[in-house]
């Protein structure tokens, strides 16, 4: 079974600062990795995905994840926080990127940003 | 852009009443999902759907869930009587054959 472990429900960076959210993923097969983000009363916005290709991800609004099996990660990067990034952040697995296998989540990470 | 669309937005019902959330899917999507979301807690997987029958379920979704594509656009999760643990943040999303899931921004259920 897969699973997905975010460190730290909670993290506060200032305006600026480098955005470093924590993601391992637990999986018997070649993970689909997915950042995905959740804005105050929305709905889940994809920010960006691994699916076998490149080992670093770049995504929308400046993020980018890197994917390292060695260490079972796939940690979501972003160089400088704006006020804007304030959200939760969600990191989920798959075992596939077809078909109709669901995604599995983590547990969201909340991501302030301090002026 | 294509979007996937819930309704309502916001409904609050009476413990052991019935409540039926809708869900427009993107168009040309094959696959579709629920998930909830109580409220601090993480996004949980429902059930899964494809070619008009449930591909998949957790432990979550029992005998008091339900889902229906009635008419080839609405994909509607029913509970047939709601319980206190059933308030949550409820999540339709679609995917095409191969790529990441689209999710609508949710429909919110407060049970009282």
């Amino acid at each position: 079974a897969q699973s997905v472990t975010q460190l730290g429900s909670h993290v506060s960076v200032s305006e600026g600062a480098l955005v470093l959210l924590r993601c391992n993923y637990s999986s018997s097969v070649p993970p689909y990795l997915f950042w995905y983000v959740q804005y105050p009363n929305q709905g889940l916005q994809l920010l960006l995905k691994y699916t076998s290709a490149a080992t670093l991800v770049k995504g929308i609004n400046g993020f980018e994840a890197e994917f390292k099996k060695s260490e079972t990660s796939f940690h979501l990067t972003k160089p400088s926080a704006h006020m804007s990034d304030a959200a939760e952040y969600f990191c989920a697995v798959s075992d596939q990127n077809s078909g109709n296998t669901p995604l599995v989540f983590g547990k969201g990470t909340r991501l302030s940003v301090i002026a | 852009e294509p979007e996937v669309t819930q309704t309502p937005s916001h409904q609050v019902t009476q413990m052991g009443q019935e409540v039926i959330l809708r869900c427009v899917p993107i168009s040309n999507h094959l696959y579709f999902y629920w998930y909830r979301q109580i409220l601090g807690q993480k996004v949980e997987f429902l059930v899964s759907f494809y070619n008009n029958e449930i591909s998949e379920k957790s432990e979550i979704f029992d005998d008091q869930f339900s889902v229906e594509r009635p008419d080839g656009s609405n994909f509607t999760l029913k509970i047939r009587s709601t319980k206190l643990e059933d308030s949550a943040m409820y999540f339709c999303a679609s995917r095409p054959f191969t790529g990441e899931l689209f999710f609508g921004e949710g429909s919110r259920l407060t049970v009282l």
